[in-house]
């Protein structure tokens, strides 16, 4: 079954760029639009935005002028840029595809299993 | 874009049924069907569990079940059992493509 795994630094510098790569095992990385989603420790998920396969993105209007996300399907990989972080960008990031036929949206299934991003000095 | 409104904690005892609510406004919950439903233990990622307001993927229980009236979308649980303890969030469609989650509830069974 597809699997997903992030990966990247746990610590990032405060005015720094936050990068982070999300693996896709176990099935194809066409047809699907593939999310970033975070959640600050202790509190709720927040969506941060997607990439279809094709390359088109769309992000949270919160956080649209700081993130970026890319996918190098050679790879079966897709990445999450976020710059300028502070401490209230510190969460645990999830990568999840979104399984939902074209007739519909959101189906967030598989997740990975998430990875804690501290942004300190 | 707000977080849609959901109570922060529900409880219920072993075999009861319990509801949770989620409210948002007509240009998300009340506009679309496009509602669904996550469970998340302590530690985990978060388990799909609803689409498009009331279907179960395969493998869900059906102890489980979703509906919506007007602005605000509900998911049921029957049969309340220890392991239904954990954190509930619903998340809607929005408009141009994006998505909004709800705060999230703690279930808890007594």
């Amino acid at each position: 079954q597809v699997q997903l795994q992030e990966s990247g630094p746990g610590l990032v510098k405060p005015s720094e760029t936050l990068s982070l790569t999300c693996s896709v095992s176990g099935g194809p990385i066409n047809s699907y639009y593939w999310n970033w989603i975070r959640q600050p420790p202790g509190k709720g998920l927040e969506w941060i935005g997607y990439i279809f396969y094709s390359g088109s993105t769309n992000y949270n209007p919160s956080l649209k002028s700081r993130v970026s996300i890319s996918i190098d399907k050679s790879k079966s990989q897709f990445s999450l840029n976020l710059t300028s972080v502070t401490a209230a960008d510190t969460a645990f990031y999830y990568c999840a595809r979104d399984r939902a036929p074209r007739s519909s949206w959101f189906w967030f299934d598989p997740w990975g299993q998430g990875i804690l991003v501290t942004v300190s000095s | 874009q707000s977080a849609l409104t959901q109570p922060a904690s529900v409880s219920g005892s072993p075999g009861q049924s319990i509801t949770i609510s989620c409210t948002g406004t007509s240009s998300d919950v009340g506009g679309y069907n496009y509602i669904s439903w996550y469970q998340q233990h302590p530690g985990k990622a978060p388990k799909f569990i609803i689409y498009d307001v009331s279907n179960r993927p395969s493998g869900v229980s059906n102890r489980f079940s979703g509906s919506k009236s007007g602005n605000t979308a509900s998911l049921t649980i029957s049969g309340l059992q220890a392991d239904d303890e954990a954190d509930y969030y619903c998340s809607s469609y929005a408009s141009s493509s994006t998505l909004v989650f709800g705060g999230g509830t703690k279930v808890t069974v007594l």
